[in-house]
């Protein structure tokens, strides 16, 4: 079974510092990879996804994730923070071709980012 | 335009009644999805709709009825729910079946009493 595990509950960062969320993938076959954000009482929005090609993908806001087979890592980053990206992150795989038509997501259990002032 | 939208934003019901959860999109996207998410947890799928057949239950217990009457609108039918099913019903679709991007809609949050 696909699965994405996000180690942190929590990371706190001091606003213009530089911010990682981390995220591991465990998967049969290439990794269909996704970062989304939640912010309260909201839905999820989209900030990123691997599929192919280039190990560092840009998304969103100004974040980025860099993919890395051979740590089976997906690590969402961000050059400096604001405050306003604190909220509840979402690493998510593509569930694997079971139901002959699309496939749902699992996801991570979610990382809250604090950016403090 | 990634809009998905979802009616009610939110829903008080009794365990005896029935009511409807509605979600629509405008994109042309052919697949829709039906997640729950609990409070503090990620959301988990339900079903899977791909080009109007459902392709994916994942075990859901039959008083959530989803239906998908054309390519734009998902609807999933409560009946008989319990106090455990108060969860944030987050309704997504996707361009196709081939792992493109989920949008989201801003869910229904559902409290059963």
């Amino acid at each position: 079974a696909q699965s994405v595990a996000q180690p942190e509950d929590q990371v706190n960062v001091a606003e213009g510092n530089p911010l990682t969320v981390k995220c591991t993938y465990s998967v049969s076959g290439n990794p269909y990879l996704f970062w989304y954000v939640q912010y309260p009482n909201r839905g999820l929005q989209f900030l990123l996804k691997y599929i192919t090609g280039d190990n560092l993908v840009k998304g969103s806001y100004g974040f980025e994730a860099e993919f890395n087979k051979s740590q089976t890592s997906f690590h969402l980053k961000k050059p400096s923070a604001l405050v306003s990206d604190s909220a509840l992150y979402f690493c998510a795989v593509r569930d694997l071709g079971r139901g002959g038509g699309a496939d749902g997501l699992t996801f991570g259990k979610g990382t809250h980012l604090i950016i403090q002032p | 335009d990634t809009e998905v939208t979802q009616t009610p934003k939110h829903l008080v019901m009794g365990m005896t009644n029935k009511k409807s959860l509605k979600c629509e999109q405008h994109m042309g996207h052919r697949a829709m999805y039906w997640y729950k998410q609990k409070a503090k947890k990620p959301p988990e799928l339900m079903f899977v709709y791909s080009y109007e057949k459902l392709s994916i239950n994942e075990s859901v217990p039959s008083r959530f009825s989803p239906e998908c009457p054309n390519s734009s609108l998902l609807n999933l039918h409560l009946h008989a729910l319990q106090p455990e099913d108060s969860a944030l019903y987050l309704c997504a679709s996707s361009q196709g079946t081939g792992g493109e991007t989920q949008y989201f809609g801003p869910g229904t949050r559902l409290l059963v009493l």
